[in-house]
């Protein structure tokens, strides 16, 4: 199985440090997406990013920046200036042919 | 405000028995996607519906069954209920083109006792 690992299956920083949440996946395909998704405690999974795997550029919006590594397969995220509203289950998921295949998840909490 | 509406938000049934899940989507969602959710575990992948075809499937036994009807919504069905089917089932739609992917829905949180 081509799979999504995310190493960090719990983070817990004090408010306002910068967090980086790991992310690995495996690919046989040459044309692929990888996304990033939130889940707050209400069960929903909220959209962050999607990156096409021709296009390596990293990305920042506001206080989340993204590092797609093609070499060593990474898609990491990181949260500049972290506050409480953060805290969530983070996934990583790369997308195969007609599904998402996601990681475990890493549970960031955010410490006022 | 989210595309997909689920429901119920939280169901409690009893092994062996079946259950329907149901999921609204926005116009325009073309693909209906089911996800299952253990506790503390990523989702998995069930089924996805285009155009109320069943186009791909994931590692889960027939007893899990689904529909997509013309007016963006649809179903899971499970049938013979086992305890391990206590899970969050997210539905997802899309459209082939959009940017951001799939628009996940709340979810139903099923309890098998």
């Amino acid at each position: 199985a081509q799979k999504v690992t995310q190493a960090q299956t719990e983070i817990s920083v004090v408010e306002k440090e910068d967090v980086t949440l790991d992310c690995v996946y495996e690919t046989r395909d040459t044309t692929y997406y990888l996304f990033w998704y939130k889940q707050p405690p209400s069960g929903e999974l909220v959209f962050l990013i999607r990156r096409n795997s021709f296009d390596e550029q990293n990305e920042i919006s506001g206080r989340y920046s993204w590092n797609f590594q093609k070499s060593t397969s990474s898609f990491n995220f990181t949260i500049t200036a972290s506050q409480v509203v953060d805290s969530a289950v983070y996934f990583c998921a790369r997308q195969g042919a007609q599904k998402l295949v996601f990681g475990q998840g890493t549970r960031l909490t955010i410490n006022p | 405000e989210t595309g997909v509406t689920q429901s119920p938000t939280h169901l409690i049934k009893t092994r062996g028995q079946q259950v329907t899940l149901r999921c609204s989507s926005q116009s325009g969602h073309n693909t209906v996607s089911w996800y299952q959710q253990a506790l503390g575990q990523g989702p998995q992948f069930i089924f996805q519906y285009y155009r109320e075809e069943e186009n791909g499937r994931g590692n889960f036994p027939p007893r899990f069954s689904g529909l997509q009807f013309p007016n963006y919504s649809s179903e899971l069905n499970v049938n013979a209920l086992e305890l391990d089917d206590s899970a969050l089932y997210l539905c997802a739609g899309g459209e082939d083109r959009r940017k951001d992917g799939y628009t996940f829905g709340s979810g139903t949180r099923l309890t098998v006792v």
